[in-house]
């Protein structure tokens, strides 16, 4: 079946580096939607892709979509401490959504 | 936020027994999720709803039972449940059943124990 896949699992940083978190399919993507997840919350919605190449900002967040459509990345730049959480990226598939296993960051001060 | 409520937010329960949980949404939203969340492994889809009626049931075992007496509540049905069935079960809604351009809004999910 469908699977996502992210890579890594665990990343820790020191306060003011940047982060990356990959997200990658074997096959096609439709579209790709990027959620947070704080420890012990709730995942909340971050942001969806949907063209070939897509690039969208939020602040310090840059979310891309693969040429090819068969990956997708998030970047932190100078990470702080409230970006302490789970990452998960999921393809949309009409009625559902296919998570990924997520990346968890955490943030050294 | 408020947008979508679960209760209880934490439940022990035995083998035998039998509990509910319940999802309410407040957004005005169509279509309602169950997922289950266990550690080291990804969300998983138990159940779809699409204005009260059932779409998609991910091979989640009987002991599992879903209902949606209507498009602002959700409830999941427990009984005879096995101490894998440990995790955090979480409500989702959005406005339409079509996720390629709506997003998911998750409640705090109910964080269950099994013993």
């Amino acid at each position: 079946g469908q699977q996502v896949m992210q890579i890594p699992q665990y990343q820790h940083v020191q306060e003011g580096e940047d982060f990356t978190t990959y997200c990658n399919s074997s096959t096609t993507l439709s579209n790709i939607q990027w959620y947070k997840q704080r420890p012990g919350g709730h995942p909340v919605f971050l942001i969806q892709l949907v063209k070939s190449g897509e690039v969208k900002k939020q602040k310090r967040l840059t979310f891309q979509f693969g040429e090819a459509k068969k990956n997708s990345s998030l970047h932190i730049t100078a990470t702080q401490t409230t970006d302490v959480g789970t990452y998960f990226c999921g393809e949309t598939s009409y009625d559902k959504v296919i998570f990924g296993p997520g990346t968890s960051l955490s943030v050294i001060p | 936020e408020t947008g979508v409520t679960q209760t209880p937010r934490h439940l022990v329960m035995g083998m035998t027994n039998k509990k509910s949980l319940k999802c309410e949404q407040h957004l005005g939203h169509n279509a309602m999720y169950w997922y289950k969340q266990s550690a080291k492994k990804p969300l998983e889809l138990m159940f779809v709803y699409s204005l009260e009626e059932r779409v998609e049931n991910n091979s989640v075992p009987s002991r599992f039972s879903p209902e949606c007496p209507n498009s602002s509540h959700l409830f999941l049905h427990l009984h005879t449940l096995q101490p894998e069935d440990s995790a955090l079960y979480l409500c989702a809604s959005s406005l339409r059943l079509d996720l390629s351009y709506n997003e998911q809004f998750f409640g705090p999910g109910t964080r269950l124990t099994v013993l």
